[in-house]
């Protein structure tokens, strides 16, 4: 089944504890993404990845991090999570060519404390 | 940048109405891909329809259909006969083309959609 999947689903974590949410899809898209949703304030990009070793900056990547070293996975780093980074976060993919729709992941519900 | 608004916060109608959920986007581009996206309280983003710029054929999929009125820079998106199902979160965004790269998409902030019964 073609899908984007992100681990884990939900999290608590602690201030200034790195993590990593993981992101994979198996569809051999070029483009990914990383999305936060926050109530009022709809999904906005962290940041994207045109390819391997390819990555820029969305509209709120300010703490954050991320790395395309191979094509099919995409993870988000929190090298020191804040309180106001507490979200729902989404990763999407799509391929090139006519296909342009984003697939997204299920989310991930991170809260720190 | 690009911008995106939708001015309905909240909307309410009953089962097999007809409703019409409201964008307004704003771009210099002139190649670019509009899209509506549905959130359900599992909050899976679902894509609804979505329409290439240049096409000046609204899309429709089943009961979706769009207004797509590139002038005023307008994406409205039409759900007929609307069922229980259709209560979610729905947001528009916007993707421009850029050649051989492309950047993600902009959302406006959303409508949450009520069908009653």
């Amino acid at each position: 089944e073609a899908q984007v999947t992100q681990n884990p689903r939900y999290l608590i974590t602690v201030t200034g504890k790195k993590l990593t949410v993981t992101c994979s899809q198996n569809m051999n898209h070029e483009y990914m993404s990383w999305y936060r949703q926050d109530p009022g304030l709809g999904l906005r990009q962290i940041y994207y990845s045109m390819n391997v070793e390819v990555t820029d900056k969305g509209d709120v990547p300010e703490g954050y991090k991320v790395s395309r070293k191979e094509k099919r996975n995409f993870p988000l780093i929190l090298e020191s999570p804040s309180p106001n980074q507490t979200s729902l976060y989404f990763c999407a993919s799509r391929g090139g060519g006519t296909n342009y729709g984003y697939t997204f992941g299920s989310g991930t519900r991170l809260t720190v404390v | 940048a690009q911008t995106v608004t939708q001015s309905q916060p909240e909307m309410s109608v009953q089962e097999a109405e007809t409703v019409t959920l409201s964008c307004t986007y704003d771009t210099s581009e002139n190649n670019y891909y509009l899209f509506w996206y549905k959130q359900p309280p599992s909050r899976q983003m679902i894509l609804v329809i979505r329409q290439e710029a240049y096409k000046q054929q609204n899309a429709t999929e089943n009961r979706f259909s769009v207004n797509f009125q590139k002038a005023a820079k307008s994406f409205s998106l039409k759900i007929s006969d609307s069922q229980l199902g259709d209560t979610a979160m729905y947001f528009c965004a916007f993707m421009k083309y850029s050649g051989g790269g492309a950047d993600g998409l902009t959302f406006g902030k959303g409508t949450h959609l009520i069908i009653q019964p």
